[in-house]
């Protein structure tokens, strides 16, 4: 079964600190590839998202995304953060084998302390 | 657009209860997801809907779980009888067109069973 891990569980940033998510799937086949992100007391919203081309994608807020064949990796970039992206963060994937389905990750929570 | 909306936000029953989370989806939109968050677990697909059609329940954990979409705007997902081991945070997603398309979540229904 496709599986999404995202080892970072929680991190804590002072503002104006890079920031790297990690994500890694399991699939080795063509997939889809999805971050969604939480900000407290409101709903998931999506972030960005990968299909095809070139495989730096970037998205909303300043966030950035880059896929990587090879280490079936979605790690998700911001070079500056700021106390309002303190949020929760998910990485998903879907596949042609699981094509109803978008395997999410157990989330990664982003803390930005002034 | 008022976005997806759930009701109820909060419910707290005994166990052995029956229990009938609602969603309505954003106008126009063709798919519709329920997901189940808990902490061991995650986020996790449990049926998709596409033109008021069960795609996927392979997510749906038992037999106690049921999921309707009787027209496009509404939904419900019950569960009878409700056990303890059911709490989690319940959310519904509305897409235009499939998994692969952007999916809007609403707030939640955040599920208590004693």
């Amino acid at each position: 079964a496709q599986s999404v891990s995202q080892h970072n569980h929680h991190v804590i940033l002072s503002e104006a600190a890079s920031l790297e998510l990690g994500c890694n799937y399991s699939y080795g086949g063509t997939v889809n590839l999805f971050w969604y992100v939480q900000y407290p007391g409101q709903h998931l919203q999506l972030l960005l998202k990968y299909f095809s081309g070139d495989p730096l994608v970037k998205g909303i807020k300043g966030f950035e995304a880059e896929f990587i064949k090879s280490k079936f990796s979605f790690n998700l970039r911001k070079p500056s953060v700021q106390w309002s992206d303190t949020a929760e963060y998910f990485c998903a994937v879907n596949g042609p084998g699981t094509a109803s389905k978008l395997t999410f990750g157990t989330g990664t929570r982003l803390q930005v302390t002034l | 657009d008022a976005g997806v909306i759930q009701s109820p936000r909060h419910e707290v029953t005994e166990m052995g209860q029956e229990v009938t989370l609602r969603c309505k989806p954003i106008s126009g939109h063709n798919s519709l997801f329920w997901y189940r968050q808990t902490m061991m677990r995650g986020l996790e697909l449990l049926i998709y809907f596409n033109n008021n059609v069960p795609i996927d329940d392979s997510g749906m954990p038992e037999d106690r779980f049921s999921a309707k979409m009787p027209n496009a705007s509404f939904s419900t997902l019950k569960i009878q009888p409700s056990e303890p081991r059911d709490s989690a945070v319940y959310f519904c997603a509305s897409s235009l067109a499939g998994v692969v398309d952007t999916q809007y979540f609403g707030p939640g229904t955040r599920l208590t069973v004693l």
